[in-house]
């Protein structure tokens, strides 16, 4: 399996502040992916983060909103820019091992906009 | 498009008993796998199970098992003698295994046990 940490593990921010979340994995995934998790709800994917090139989005999520970056294969950062109150939520990393089916999850972070 | 339905939003069980969690899918791809992950209060995703779309026998964990049943489109996580420590929320997801890795998540089920 895959030890994923993330930094930080929670924080309170202003409306329009930015927060970037670090995620740190512990063997050379294939493949890192951000989700969010919105109070009550169940978790999105954000985007696939790609090693060296823009990551790829999903439906409704935007590089300006959430820019992400994986400089090499076992780092990755995700940016909650312009924040608003409905930015709330649970921002997860997650990572896949070469050859195998699980991902893996860090243990995300808590973000409250006030 | 995948899609997974977990129709529990909440289950109380009695500590020491099973518990079965439910989760049907629903999938055009011939080549997926099944998860379940548990979610603790404190946020982190634990991955429990894990099941493939071409896998004859059901797969087991410890006390976590999955009942898969393809043609039914089913795979209930079974835990068995349940303890208080199993409290969280339960998530099944699934994947396609060629191609995107994305997972996508059913909208979980609370699990309660009661001493």
């Amino acid at each position: 399996s895959a030890v994923i940490s993330q930094k930080p593990s929670r924080d309170i921010c202003q409306r329009g502040t930015s927060l970037t979340i670090q995620c740190q994995v512990d063997s050379q995934v294939t493949m890192m992916f951000w989700y969010r998790q919105q109070p009550g709800q169940s978790l999105t994917l954000i985007a696939t983060a790609n090693q060296g090139s823009e990551a790829t989005y999903e439906s409704g999520f935007v590089i300006d909103k959430f820019p992400i970056s994986r400089p090499n294969l076992t780092f990755s950062t995700l940016t909650v820019s312009n924040m608003s109150p409905e930015d709330s939520s649970i921002y997860l990393c997650s990572g896949a091992l070469a050859r195998q089916e699980t991902q893996y999850f860090g243990p995300g972070t808590r973000l409250l906009v006030l | 498009a995948q899609k997974i339905t977990q129709t529990q939003p909440g289950m109380f069980v009695q500590e020491k008993e099973a518990v079965t969690l439910d989760c049907t899918y629903d999938t055009s791809d011939q080549s997926y796998g099944l998860f379940w992950y548990k979610q603790p209060s404190s946020g982190e995703m634990i991955f429990l199970i894990y099941q493939g779309s071409y896998d004859e026998q059901n797969a087991t964990e410890g006390r976590y098992s999955l009942n898969f049943q393809k043609a039914r489109k089913s795979a209930n996580l079974v835990i068995s003698a349940s303890q208080l420590g199993d409290s969280a929320m339960y998530f099944c997801a699934m994947r396609k295994l060629q191609g995107a890795q994305k997972l996508v998540f059913g909208q979980g089920t609370r699990l309660t046990i009661n001493p």
